[in-house]
C-alpha cells in the first residue's frame, strides 16, 4: 500500500462548480499537510498548508483535514479555467526531520 | 524576488550517456532539494542539502547519481550513465530552513534518455 493514495483523474467539471480533491493517507504520523497546484511544464506552487486537523480557508480555496479517517481535502469554490492544473497533495511527520510525502496528483480540468 | 532558476530547461540524450542539470536557489535559502517526478506521478525526494551538507540523500540512486551543493548556494544533479528509466522532470525546490515545510520549486528540467 502506498503512503499517500490520490485519484489521478482527469476531474472535468463546468466553470463556477465546487471542486473537491482528496488523498488518504496510510501513516498517523502524518502531522503537516500541503496542497501544491502544478501547472503543465511548470513547478509545484504552494497552496494550502495546515497543521494537524481541521479546516483552513483562503480566499476560494478550503483545505481539510481528518486525521482519524486519514483523510485530507481541498475545495476550490467557484472554479475557473484558470484552476485547470494537476493538484498534489504531500505530507510530512516533522520538518527537518522526515521528508515531503507527495500523492500521484490529480488533474483538474475546468470547462468554461 | 527571483525564484528557483533551473537549467536546461529540456534535455534528451541517449541511454550511457552523462547529463548535469543546476539549479540556483532563492537567496539567503538554506535548505536545497532536488526530486525526480515521473510522468504521472509525485516527486520523490532524491537528496536534500542543508547549506552544503547532506541532509538525507536515502532515495539517490549512488551508483549512478550523484549531486552537490559546493558553498551552500547553486547545485548540480548528475547522472552518469544515464538509463531509460531515468527519462523524468528533475525538480530543483529551495526553502528557508530545514524547519520549514513551505517549499519553492523551479520549473524542473525535462530529460528524455533514447
Amino acid at each position: 500500500q502506498k503512503e499517500v493514495e490520490q485519484d489521478p483523474g482527469p476531474l472535468s467539471v463546468p466553470e463556477g462548480a465546487i471542486v473537491s480533491l482528496n488523498c488518504t493517507y496510510s501513516n498517523s504520523a502524518f502531522q503537516y499537510f500541503m496542497w501544491y497546484r502544478q501547472y503543465s511544464r511548470k513547478g509545484p506552487e504552494l497552496l494550502m498548508y495546515t497543521y494537524s486537523s481541521g479546516n483552513k480557508e483562503d480566499g476560494r480555496f478550503t483545505a481539510q483535514v481528518d486525521k482519524s479517517s486519514k483523510y485530507i481535502s481541498l475545495f476550490i469554490r467557484d472554479s475557473q479555467p484558470s484552476d485547470s492544473a494537476t493538484y498534489l497533495c504531500a505530507m510530512n511527520i516533522s520538518p527537518g526531520t522526515y521528508k515531503y510525502i507527495f500523492g500521484t496528483g490529480t488533474r483538474l480540468k475546468v470547462l468554461a | 524576488e527571483a525564484g528557483v532558476a533551473q537549467s536546461p530547461r529540456y534535455k534528451i540524450i541517449e541511454k550511457r550517456q552523462s547529463v548535469a542539470f543546476w539549479c540556483n536557489p532563492i537567496s539567503g535559502h538554506a535548505t536545497l532539494y532536488w526530486y525526480q517526478q515521473i510522468l504521472g506521478q509525485g516527486p520523490k525526494l532524491l537528496i536534500q542539502f542543508q547549506n552544503n551538507g547532506v541532509v538525507d540523500d536515502s532515495q539517490l540512486p549512488k551508483d549512478r547519481f550523484s549531486a552537490e551543493r559546493l558553498k551552500g548556494v547553486d547545485s548540480t544533479l548528475k547522472i552518469q550513465p544515464a538509463k531509460l528509466e531515468d527519462s523524468a522532470v528533475y525538480l530543483c525546490a529551495s526553502s528557508i530552513g530545514l524547519e520549514y515545510n513551505e517549499q519553492f520549486f523551479g520549473p524542473g528540467t525535462r530529460l528524455t534518455v533514447l
